[in-house]
């Protein structure tokens, strides 16, 4: 089973700043990682797949990178509507469908 | 409005058998592979099962196979989960997803809980 490891567990960031959230894999998954955001009481909201082509309806200020074992989601000029737990998720070597634990982002 | 809506959740002991249903609309459903996911209370995502088009596929999380049956009716653009002997640790909002060419998830239900208490 492909493990996903997200860092930070909580990041902080002003308004108009930029965040930079990671997620590792346990081995190599090439470029098939997706990144979700969920808001409370909602379900997740796809953002991010293929490690960098964004999602219909997604703004620009999302963009996603990395490969291999090494990814990363960034959000630039964040705005207070930012503020979610953001996943990252793999589908190479699959069965199971593997998750990341989540990072949840706070605008001050 | 393309849309999936779960619904069939609710209160079970422990032991007990509930069946979810997924209905899809607005958008081609028999052409996507579809999936169940979980989130138990406060905690992330956990992949449950899966089948693909035409329903043949289907794979399982290790934490509920040989409990849980995935299941779908194309004529009737909807999804089934099937839970039997359920477990304390099976509490969770279970949302219905679909995905298109590879397995991210495109569109997702809105969820329903299913709580498993005596």
């Amino acid at each position: 089973e492909v493990v996903m490891t997200q860092s930070p567990g909580t990041l902080s960031v002003s308004p108009g700043e930029r965040g930079t959230l990671s997620c590792r894999a346990s081995q190599s998954v090439s470029s098939n990682v997706a990144w979700y955001q969920q808001k409370p009481g909602q379900a997740p909201r796809l953002l991010i797949y293929d490690a960098s082509t964004r999602a219909t309806g997604i703004p620009d200020r999302f963009s996603g990178g990395g490969s291999v074992t090494e990814f990363t989601l960034t959000i630039s000029s964040l705005q207070s509507e930012d503020s979610a737990v953001y996943y990252c998720q793999q589908y190479s070597n699959w069965p199971p469908i593997t998750f990341g634990q989540g990072t949840r982002l706070e605008i001050k | 409005q393309v849309q999936l809506v779960e619904s069939g959740g609710g209160v079970v002991q422990p032991g007990g058998s509930l069946r979810l249903s997924c209905a899809a609309s607005g958008f081609a459903f028999s052409t996507y592979a579809t999936h169940w996911v979980r989130q138990a209370p406060g905690k992330g995502l956990e992949w449950v099962a899966f089948t693909r088009y035409g329903g043949n596929d289907k794979y399982y999380a290790d934490s509920v196979r040989g409990r849980f049956t995935i299941s779908r009716d194309n004529s009737k653009n909807t999804l089934y989960l099937q839970m039997n002997s359920l477990r304390a640790e099976d509490t969770a909002v279970y949302y219905c997803a679909v995905s298109d060419s590879g397995s991210h998830f495109e569109i997702w239900g809105q969820g329903t809980l299913v709580t498993v208490s005596s």
